[in-house]
């Protein structure tokens, strides 16, 4: 099965901190997301990268940016973490070997909480 | 812009008995697909079903399935039997072609013993 891990489960930062959102998968995935959850709200797309070194703007990216130094290996930065960055943030990845309509892999989401 | 609306916040059934959560969606794309995604209290999403809009064959799994109107812009998901570890979140979601997935803003599902 498809592993997606993200490092924290839950993360407590203050604000004005720099803030790490670490997630790794092992199935080879080209395509790697980042998405944010908030009630009510449903899941928001931040940045999406679909090749090492490759990213591109979601809907929502002010105040993230993303780093894929590695194929495996997907990280979002809080440059300056503010207190309506308090969310849930669950990273995906997708191959699109059968076509980009395949499914996403999830991880299991952290919940960030900045004071 | 495409959209998916999911009008009910909550639904509640009774163990072993079906019930059905709405989904209505936006495209102007001709080629698309739709989903319907679990998230249980573990928080990860999980797919639940698929459904490709050429195919005018309703999609099933088990006890899931879904009533696909393509006119109606319409993506039901039935579930029958309703366990208690049907209880979870679940979102409708739409991609026609491009990396980006529109989700809805889930249907919290509560399964009474």
């Amino acid at each position: 099965d498809v592993k997606v891990t993200q490092s924290s489960r839950y993360l407590v930062k203050r604000t004005g901190e720099k803030v790490f959102l670490e997630c790794v998968q092992d199935m080879d995935h080209e395509n790697m997301f980042w998405y944010r959850q908030d009630p009510g709200l449903g899941l928001r797309l931040i940045y999406f990268s679909y090749d090492v070194k490759m990213k591109e703007k979601g809907d929502i990216p002010e105040g993230y940016s993303v780093s894929r130094e590695k194929k495996e290996r997907f990280s979002l930065i809080l440059e300056s973490a503010s207190t309506n960055q308090t969310s849930m943030y669950l990273c995906a990845s997708s191959s699109p070997g059968t076509g980009l309509r395949e499914k996403l892999f999830f991880g299991s989401g952290t919940q960030l909480s900045v004071l | 812009a495409q959209t998916v609306t999911q009008s009910q916040p909550e639904m509640s059934v009774q163990e072993a008995e079906t019930v059905t959560l709405s989904c209505t969606y936006d495209t102007s794309e001709s080629d698309y697909y739709l989903f319907w995604y679990k998230q249980p209290p573990s928080r990860q999403m999980i797919l639940v079903i698929r459904q490709e809009a050429y195919k005018q064959q309703n999609a099933t799994e088990n006890r899931f399935s879904v009533n696909f109107q393509k006119a109606a812009k319409s993506f039901s998901l039935k579930i029958s039997d309703s366990q208690l570890g049907d209880a979870a979140m679940y979102f409708c979601a739409l991609t026609s072609g491009t990396y980006k997935y529109i989700f809805g803003t889930g249907t919290r599902l509560k399964v009474l013993a």
